[in-house]
């Protein structure tokens, strides 16, 4: 009964490969989150989609694609993977259009570029 | 443009003993302030938000914290340390008119030793 969940926990690769995480959530929310969290901690926003429509998308790479199939999920493809996209990636929900404000995380995709 | 600021990135405290994590912010316009905490190896959860009402806000496991308009500071505080209270700390804001774009300060790593 997990409320936010991506897969896979852990990803290891090699340099220019291609990759996709997966994320879902169970709460019935409107909006969905990716955010990567550097080697120090710090936590960016990445996208955000509202109904399957993307409102935010901060400065990323083209290489990073997020696809959002249904409300209930939102996965991030990584193209032609590099050093510098070593990091954990946590997917999160909120609902926003009744004045959700708490943004609940799923437990983190660790990648490791190689 | 928002921005939070996490004066102290590590705060070491002995079991039982009292702590203040510090939290700033900077906003053009009114927002709404978060504390999430982030134990080792999992995704972020919320502590405790301000979003109108009494200045004072708790959590169920005895943290506060204290929204002070005129310092625009919302510093996270609890009386008594547990070693189960070890872990990341990280503020976060949001605009009262765009709140589905949430912005995290830096963090502050609390360690708690016996």
């Amino acid at each position: 009964d997990t409320a936010v969940s991506q897969t896979p926990k852990y990803l290891v690769t090699q340099m220019g490969n291609d990759k996709s995480i997966k994320c879902e959530q169970n709460l019935g929310h409107d909006t969905m989150y990716w955010y990567k969290q550097d080697s120090k901690k710090f936590l960016k926003i990445m996208f955000s989609y509202n109904n399957k429509e993307l409102i935010i998308n901060e400065t990323v790479p083209n290489r990073f694609s997020p696809k959002s199939p249904d409300k209930a999920h939102l996965n991030l493809h990584i193209n032609s993977l590099e050093l510098g996209d070593s990091a954990v990636y946590f997917c999160a929900s909120s609902q926003v259009s009744s004045g959700g404000l708490t943004q609940y995380f799923g437990p983190g995709t660790r990648l490791l570029v190689l | 443009a928002q921005s939070v600021t996490q004066l102290d990135s590590q705060v070491p405290v002995f079991e039982e003993a009292p702590v203040e994590l510090r939290c700033n912010y900077s906003s053009s316009v009114s927002v709404y302030l978060f504390w999430y905490v982030q134990y080792p190896n999992q995704g972020l959860q919320l502590l405790l938000k301000y979003l109108s009402g009494s200045t004072l806000v708790k959590s169920i496991n005895g943290f506060e914290a204290e929204f002070n308009k005129s310092q625009t500071s919302f510093h996270l505080r609890k009386p008594s340390v547990h070693i189960s209270d070890t872990a990341e700390y990280f503020c976060a804001v949001t605009q009262k008119t765009s709140y589905d774009k949430v912005i995290f300060g830096p963090g502050t790593s609390l360690s708690v030793i016996p």
